[in-house]
């Protein structure tokens, strides 16, 4: 089944312990990108990438790493969280970034203590 | 910056009317429309594409138009369900690659 993944789905944890959310697409796709979601606020770009090896930064970047070493994985890293990047997280992808619709993984629901 | 915004932001109706949602966008020079279904807490997903070249697109109940010049579209849903209760979303891909959402309109469909 084509499909984004993503893990965890859920994830509570502590001010300043470092964290990892992978994501994970079976469509051969070429454009990945994370979102985050608030009330309020909407869905917002962190971070996409063109391609293996190609990252950039969306509209809220600070606090957030990315990496995209393979085509199929684009993980988000949390150096040290902080409770104002408690969300929720949506990785998405498409073939290109231009003309063909985006698919959105599940989400991870993060909570920073 | 592209702005979009989707009105009503809440809308009931009882089973069986049919659903109009709107949506407006401030930047013409677009790639491409998107509209998505997100039930609560969970993920978005795909409903309807429109291309820029594009007047509408059609998948079963749903119907998506767009008017480019004027920066509108249009989600119709026909004969409404309690099954169609969610909030749906508006996302617009600008020439620079960027998707742009809308706050989202909750719709609620009583039985």
């Amino acid at each position: 089944e084509a499909q984004v993944t993503q893990n965890p789905r859920y994830l509570i944890t502590v001010t300043g312990k470092k964290l990892t959310v992978t994501c994970s697409q079976n469509m051969n796709h070429e454009y990945m990108s994370w979102y985050r979601q608030d009330p309020g606020l909407g869905l917002r770009q962190i971070y996409y990438s063109m391609n293996v090896e190609v990252t950039d930064k969306g509209d809220v970047p600070e606090g957030y790493k990315v990496s995209r070493k393979e085509k199929r994985n684009f993980p988000l890293i949390l150096e040290s969280p902080s409770p104002n990047q408690t969300s929720l997280y949506f990785c998405a992808s498409s073939f290109d970034p231009g003309s063909y619709e985006q698919y959105f993984g599940p989400g991870t629901r993060l909570t920073v203590t | 910056k592209q702005e979009v915004t989707q009105i009503p932001a809440a809308l009931s109706v009882p089973e069986g009317e049919n659903l109009v949602l709107n949506c407006s966008f401030t930047d013409s020079a677009i790639y491409n429309l998107q509209w998505f279904r997100q039930d609560p807490g969970k993920g978005l997903t795909s409903l309807l594409l429109i291309q820029s070249s594009q007047r509408e697109q059609t998948s079963g109940r749903l119907n998506a138009s767009l008017d480019k010049s004027s920066g509108r579209s249009t989600l119709y849903i026909a004969a409404s369900q309690p099954g169609d209760s969610a909030t749906y979303l508006c996302a617009v891909k600008g020439l620079d690659y960027k998707l742009s959402f809308g706050a989202g309109t909750t719709v609620t469909v009583r039985a």
